[in-house]
């Protein structure tokens, strides 16, 4: 039972540049999470996901979006990366019952510098 | 809207004394509250809940934790600290409603002394 993974786990992009990170989970979650953590701050939500096809801004959202075509999938793009946004990434998921105690599952991480 | 602080970003205990991690919430509904620990270069793993089935809540490796509403708090304890218990914890508080989204505090990033 893979949880979740998420592609890739280091990326090194040069300002401007774009890329999406991919989260996928196999535990059939309706609620998926995209977080991003420095140090010093915790971890702060970028955008999440409350099921396929629907997206919603977290405390974070600026210069990211996200897609949620399929249920298991939930990608993050950085279309022109800044150095402010060098940071680990984490993408988290929960079931959509069970009421705010269920268990949120987490990613192992994705490290990005952007220099 | 909820909130969480965790005083101390660094805890440093000797091997075998008492661990105290500090959290308090903020929320202007019935909170659900978690503890997650976070290894060197790893994802966070869970190691306890409150979801107000008891106040006094068990986890994983020796761990609990005790929800205090009058106080808003509900801090980490292990009696006994391990060399392996050296790692990043982090207190978060979500809602049942909306996204459910966990809103985290700071870390505390707990050493562990031989």
């Amino acid at each position: 039972n893979a949880g979740v993974t998420q592609t890739p786990k280091f990326r090194v992009l040069k300002t401007g540049q774009s890329m999406t990170l991919l989260c996928a989970q196999d535990m059939n979650h309706e609620y998926m999470y995209w977080y991003r953590q420095d140090p010093g701050m915790g971890l702060r939500l970028i955008h999440y996901s409350v099921g396929e096809g629907t997206t919603a801004k977290g405390e974070v959202p600026d210069g990211y979006n996200v897609s949620r075509l399929k249920k298991q999938n939930f990608l993050l793009g950085l279309e022109s990366a800044a150095p402010s946004q060098t940071s680990v990434y984490f993408c988290a998921s929960r079931p959509g019952t069970g009421g705010g105690g269920t268990e949120a599952f987490f990613g192992q991480g994705t490290r990005l510098t952007v220099v | 809207a909820q909130s969480v602080t965790q005083l101390g970003s660094h805890v440093s205990v000797s091997e075998g004394a008492l661990v105290l991690l500090r959290c308090n919430y903020s929320s202007s509904v019935p909170p659900y509250l978690f503890w997650y620990v976070q290894y060197p270069n790893q994802g966070l793993q869970l190691l306890l809940k409150y979801t107000s089935a008891a106040t006094l809540v068990k986890g994983i490796n020796g761990f609990e934790a005790e929800f205090k509403k009058s106080e808003t708090s509900f801090h980490l304890t292990k009696p006994s600290a391990h060399m392996s218990d050296a790692a990043e914890y982090f207190c978060a508080v979500t809602t049942s409603t909306g996204r459910r989204a966990l809103t985290f505090g700071s870390g505390t990033r707990l050493q562990v002394q031989p």
